[in-house]
């Protein structure tokens, strides 16, 4: 069964460093988005690409945030300077089209910014 | 904009035990419901989902029912295992905001021999 994959799973980083978490989507899914959840709380949205564009953002997707789909498969976040609050799991998910519903997630890659 | 609210718990059973978790929703079109199941130290799987009023989601001996007139949807199962030890999201996907989902808080569940 296809599925989406992360990497690192773990990442370990100082704070002000620049870190890029990548994800590879389901081959023909075309929506991809990116979730954080800070340790013992809930999943927040923070980005969603379409067609090589932002779609949607949240507040959180502030400029320190990037995304990108640079070759066909990964799909990249960077995150420029990190904060200690970016401390959190980032999971990527993807969808094969609007309205298909089921979004499948990745495993998730831990982030901890010292 | 879009919510979800779900009991916080944490929600301890004894195995066999009957559980329900309690979910309700705020949003403006009609969403598709869904339920995500998260084990210690792993990522999120969908459990099960509904796309209209009055659609059973169901999986695994959980169930949940898709109620437009109470905005709820919440997540039962007859006899608990230890096995479903986990954190369980209700979560919405909006078709009207490229179907991001959006989570509620996550209710701790721990089920004791």
């Amino acid at each position: 069964e296809p599925e989406v994959t992360q990497t690192p799973s773990h990442q370990v980083t100082q704070m002000g460093q620049e870190v890029i978490l990548r994800c590879v989507p389901i081959s023909n899914h075309l929506y991809f988005y990116w979730y954080r959840q800070i340790l013992g709380q809930k999943v927040e949205f923070l980005v969603s690409f379409y067609n090589n564009e932002i779609s949607e953002k949240s507040e959180i997707f502030d400029d320190q945030f990037s995304v990108e789909r640079p070759d066909g498969s990964n799909f990249t976040l960077k995150i420029r300077s990190t904060k200690l609050e970016d401390s959190a799991m980032y999971f990527c998910a993807s969808v094969l089209g609007l309205s298909y519903n089921e979004q499948f997630f990745g495993p998730g890659t831990r982030l901890t910014v010292l | 904009g879009d919510s979800v609210t779900q009991m916080e718990g944490p929600v301890t059973l004894s195995e066999e035990a009957c559980l329900t978790i309690n979910c309700t929703y705020t949003a403006t079109g009609y969403p598709s419901l869904f339920w995500y199941v998260q084990y210690p130290g792993e990522g999120l799987q969908l459990l099960l989902k509904a796309t209209k009023a009055d659609d059973k989601g169901s999986n695994k001996g959980f169930e949940a029912t898709y109620r437009k007139e109470t905005t709820s949807f919440h997540l039962e199962k007859g006899s608990v295992q230890v096995s479903d030890s986990a954190v369980y999201f209700c979560a919405l996907s909006d078709r009207t905001s490229y179907d991001k989902v959006i989570f509620g808080p996550g209710t701790s569940l721990s089920v004791i021999p």
